[in-house]
């Protein structure tokens, strides 16, 4: 299996900060890499996928990028909505993986 | 706009068999794609179950495999997930979800809890 790493496990930000998560693999899965977000008691809910592509409605402050093994989703300014938990999650090869998760709150 | 709904017991006892069951509106299973589930046990992350892609064609994550069987129903409208021989590691809430390949899951139900004990 592909082991999925995020760095930071969680982090603390104010509204309009610039915040930056890191997602590694174990082994090089290309650009097959999707990042989701998941708020308490929601389903996860899809932001990125092949690692920079942003599926409709999705706003544009969201943005990923890299390729391989080392990834990076990236908010341009956080919103008051965006305090959640990222997931980054392989689907290059079975079994789909994601990663431990990083959550965003408040500083 | 596709929809999906699990539905099913949310008790179940260790040793038995957890059955579920996602409905899907606005979208025909026939027409493509592939319906599966991925749960969340409580405070962790995320673990992919499996698929089905409406022709039967299966896949499923290894560390369940042996356990795990996911259908889909002929009127093309629900797909579900049996998981036998449970215990309380299989506590979680489980989703049902669309994968659609490169965009990989695009739909989520809202998730159900299931608990696993006497």
């Amino acid at each position: 299996d592909i082991q999925m790493t995020q760095s930071p496990s969680s982090l603390s930000a104010s509204v309009g900060d610039r915040v930056t998560i890191t997602c590694r693999a174990s082994q090089g899965i290309i650009n097959y890499l999707a990042w989701f977000q998941q708020r308490p008691g929601e389903a996860p809910r899809s932001l990125i996928y092949t690692a920079s592509s942003l599926p409709s409605g999705v706003p544009s402050r969201f943005s990923g990028s890299g390729s391989g093994t080392n990834f990076t989703l990236t908010i341009s300014s956080l919103q008051p909505e965006d305090f959640a938990t990222y997931y980054c999650q392989q689907y290059n090869s079975y079994p789909f993986t994601f990663g431990p998760g990083t959550i965003v709150d408040i500083k | 706009q596709v929809q999906l709904q699990e539905s099913g017991p949310g008790l179940v006892k260790p040793s038995e068999t957890l059955s579920l069951t996602c409905s899907v509106s606005g979208f025909s299973l026939s027409r493509g794609y592939y319906w599966g589930w991925v749960r969340q046990p409580p405070g962790k992350g995320l673990e992919w179950i499996g698929h089905i892609y409406y022709t039967g064609t299966t896949n499923y994550n290894p560390s369940l495999e042996s356990r795990v069987t996911i259908s889909v129903a002929t009127s093309k409208t629900q797909f579900s997930l049996r998981l036998t021989s449970v215990t309380a590691a299989d506590t979680a809430v489980y989703y049902c979800a669309r994968w659609v390949g490169v965009q990989t899951f695009d739909s989520w139900g809202q998730g159900t809890t299931v608990t696993v004990s006497s």
